[in-house]
């Protein structure tokens, strides 16, 4: 049981925009910075929104991160076949002095 | 750039230790504005935290694992490692080291990471 709520699927078509959603408590979300990470099948995390809605260098802002409350989300837009992977939210939890993840969401473009 | 390379055993035998080392390369492990970690990944399922560690040697663990894990840093050699001991089935994973940026750090997330490295316990 993940301390950080997730929805194990969403899907949509391609060209379309789907959201991934995060849900946490005022240990984690509410008063930390949350990340996002999209794991592609057989690879290591990648990093793709940090402090809740900055993009690294060379991620398309097709992806955006908000947070509100006790709840992230993820967006992303224009989807494409490339985008089908898990996506994982993270964030410290201040109660568990831990670095924490959502179960992830699987990603399908259908 | 930046580099990380997970290497160690994998395959390790039920109640004994598990050990892996990160090495850094194109770049310095010596930074105030980052730490180096651990995170793992058991077959199917999310991503678990195990702990990081500073390039002075200080050390946070995730509560849950703290009795078993040790983390070490070997600024000499751009590396640091994992110990996890008395292992169980339950610790079979793919282990992944990673940076993370302090909160003075321009990117504060773990912003690179290994490929990852399948440890499997098992007699």
């Amino acid at each position: 049981q993940s301390v950080l709520t997730q929805p194990p699927s969403v899907s949509a078509a391609p060209g379309q925009k789907v959201t991934i959603s995060c849900s946490g408590s005022s240990s984690n979300i509410g008063n930390n910075y949350v990340s996002w990470y999209q794991q592609l099948p057989g690879t290591a995390p990648k990093l793709l929104i940090y402090d809740n809605n900055k993009r690294p260098s060379g991620i398309p802002d097709r992806f955006s991160g908000s947070k509100s409350g006790t709840s992230a989300t993820l967006g992303i837009t224009g989807l494409q076949t490339g985008d089908e992977a898990d996506y994982y939210c993270g964030t410290w939890d201040s109660s568990l002095s831990a670095e924490v993840f959502g179960g992830g969401t699987k990603l399908a473009v259908l | 750039q930046l580099q990380l390379q997970e290497s160690g055993p994998g395959l390790v035998k039920p109640s004994e230790t598990l050990s892996l080392t990160c090495t850094v390369s194109g770049g310095s492990i010596i930074s105030s504005i980052y730490y180096w970690g651990w995170i793992r990944q058991p077959p199917g399922k999310g991503l678990e935290w195990i702990g990081n560690i500073f390039y002075s040697g200080s050390t946070y663990y995730n509560p849950s694992l703290k009795s078993r894990v040790t983390i070490s840093i070997d600024t000499s050699k751009t590396q640091f490692s994992l110990k996890l001991s008395s292992v169980t089935a339950a610790d079979t994973a793919v282990y992944y080291c990673a940076r993370q940026g302090s909160s003075s750090a321009p990117i504060n997330a773990f912003d690179i990471w290994g490929q990852g490295t399948m440890v499997t316990v098992s007699s």
